[in-house]
């Protein structure tokens, strides 16, 4: 069964830093591409960033910079590292996997549940 | 990068017909995908590459594409279907953009 399990989200002062995980478990991190969208209180989604099996990765033009996209084979964990945090940031955020098949996208196809970070003085 | 606009609100009564409508520029080029989310869960793919109906989505769920616009329709919409639904896209420089999101009611 697939499953993605994410965590690290917090109350953080605006310029903080925190790191977001997500535990996958019935597929392989590294042989898919793996994204972060938020979604602010009462908002819609936003994609954040998103991680190729290749090792590319891009960002939404809000995080360039300050957010890093990453992941570590052996614990089958997706990252994501949240510097020079600001309010605007605040927002639950979900990991979930871009299926890409025979050449084409499949969609986003599997999310976890979220984690919630708050960036507040 | 690009844009996705979409209607903010649908309503529909039981069984009828609800039609949500995302616009953008890039949409002729560039695939559609639908997601569907209600309140305090994560969002569900309900329709990708424009048409395709992934495993374990209802038929009444149907996707369609002509020109800068492609439509999201729930055929025979039942009290369940009341949701956000969001359509997306992605273009070749590794971007990806939401729509805003439609909020559908059931009447």
């Amino acid at each position: 069964e697939v499953q993605l399990v994410e965590s690290g989200g917090g109350l953080v002062q605006p310029g903080g830093s925190l790191r977001l995980s997500c535990a996958a478990s019935g597929f392989t991190v590294s042989s898919n591409y793996m994204s972060w969208v938020r979604q602010a209180p009462g908002k819609g989604l936003e994609w954040v960033s998103i991680l190729f099996s290749s090792g590319a990765a891009y960002y939404a033009d809000s995080v360039k910079g300050r957010f890093t996209i990453s992941r570590d084979n052996s614990k089958n964990t997706l990252y994501l590292q949240m510097n020079s945090l600001r309010a605007e940031d605040t927002a639950v955020y979900y990991c979930a996997r871009w299926y890409y098949y025979d050449s084409s996208g499949r969609g986003f196809d599997y999310w976890g549940q979220g984690t919630l970070v708050t960036v507040s003085s | 990068s690009f844009e996705l606009t979409q209607p903010p609100s649908v309503s529909v009564s039981p069984g009828q017909t609800a039609r949500i409508t995302c616009s953008g520029d890039a949409l002729p080029k560039q695939y559609a995908y639908w997601y569907q989310q209600k309140p305090g869960q994560a969002p569900v793919l309900v329709i990708y590459k424009d048409t395709e109906r992934p495993s374990g989505i209802p038929e009444r769920f149907s996707g369609s594409s002509s020109g800068t616009t492609v439509t999201l329709t729930i055929s025979g919409v039942q009290a369940e279907d009341e949701a956000d639904y969001y359509c997306q896209s992605a273009d070749s420089s590794g971007s990806y953009v939401f729509g805003s999101g439609t909020k559908v009611t059931v009447l």
